[in-house]
């Protein structure tokens, strides 16, 4: 799989939107970039997935440059209940002989109010 | 909702007691997966699985053992405990070719 980076902290004042980043130069044609978000030390949360294409779903925006070696997650209106650890993951969706899922060290996102 | 518990959520235990951290989904989820994750830093992986009869080590070494001889359940053991050991241990599964993984609750062990 990919290696992600992603930057340690980021902070986003309480109904701005969030901008977070994710570099992964090195992603193959057939891998997925996907997003999950801990908060406090709950179990990761799914947030959103994609291929090359924007997505977009109840809970967030992802958007994957052209070449595909970055992509922005974007929390539109931030709240509160946002603040959490947010982690980028790149990894092959349809893999039969199977994978190891690392989360690596994401970025702490703090909204205040 | 995720369909998938882990037992027991809290356990303090002595040095040197051998424990079976237990983690069942009812979702017919093929991979599975054990991480250890100490407060406030990174989730490490320590274990996971393909399906029934395979299980790999993780990028972290842990000195706990795991088997998967059913889908749905994928205990993890430690044959004694030490110290060491304390920390909040997360179990997730997923579908091959889904999007999401499911964790569950999560087990805070402290070993005294």
């Amino acid at each position: 799989d990919a290696k992600t980076t992603q930057p340690p902290s980021m902070d986003c004042a309480e109904g701005r939107a969030a901008n977070l980043p994710c570099n992964h130069s090195t992603i193959s044609g057939n891998e997925y970039v996907y997003w999950y978000r801990q908060i406090h030390s709950q179990g990761p949360q799914y947030i959103i997935h994609g291929l090359k294409n924007n997505e977009t779903n109840e809970m967030a925006s992802l958007i994957i440059t052209e070449d595909r070696k970055s992509s922005t997650l974007i929390l539109p209106h931030a709240t509160l209940r946002d603040t959490a650890v947010y982690y980028c993951i790149v990894r092959v969706a349809n893999s039969n002989s199977g994978y190891a899922l690392n989360f690596g060290k994401g970025t702490s996102l703090l909204v205040t109010p | 909702e995720a369909d998938i518990y882990q037992t027991p959520r809290y356990l303090v235990i002595g040095t040197g007691k051998k424990i079976t951290l237990e983690c069942s989904q009812t979702m017919g989820h093929d991979k599975m997966y054990w991480y250890q994750q100490d407060p406030g830093m990174e989730l490490h992986l320590i274990h996971y699985s393909y399906g029934v009869n395979s299980t790999e080590k993780g990028d972290l070494s842990s000195e706990s053992t795991v088997s998967r001889i059913r889908t749905e359940h994928f205990p993890l053991t430690l044959e004694s405990a030490r110290p060491s050991h304390t920390s909040q241990y997360l179990c997730a599964s997923i579908k091959t070719g889904w999007a999401e993984a499911f964790f569950g609750q999560g087990t805070r062990l402290t070993v005294v």
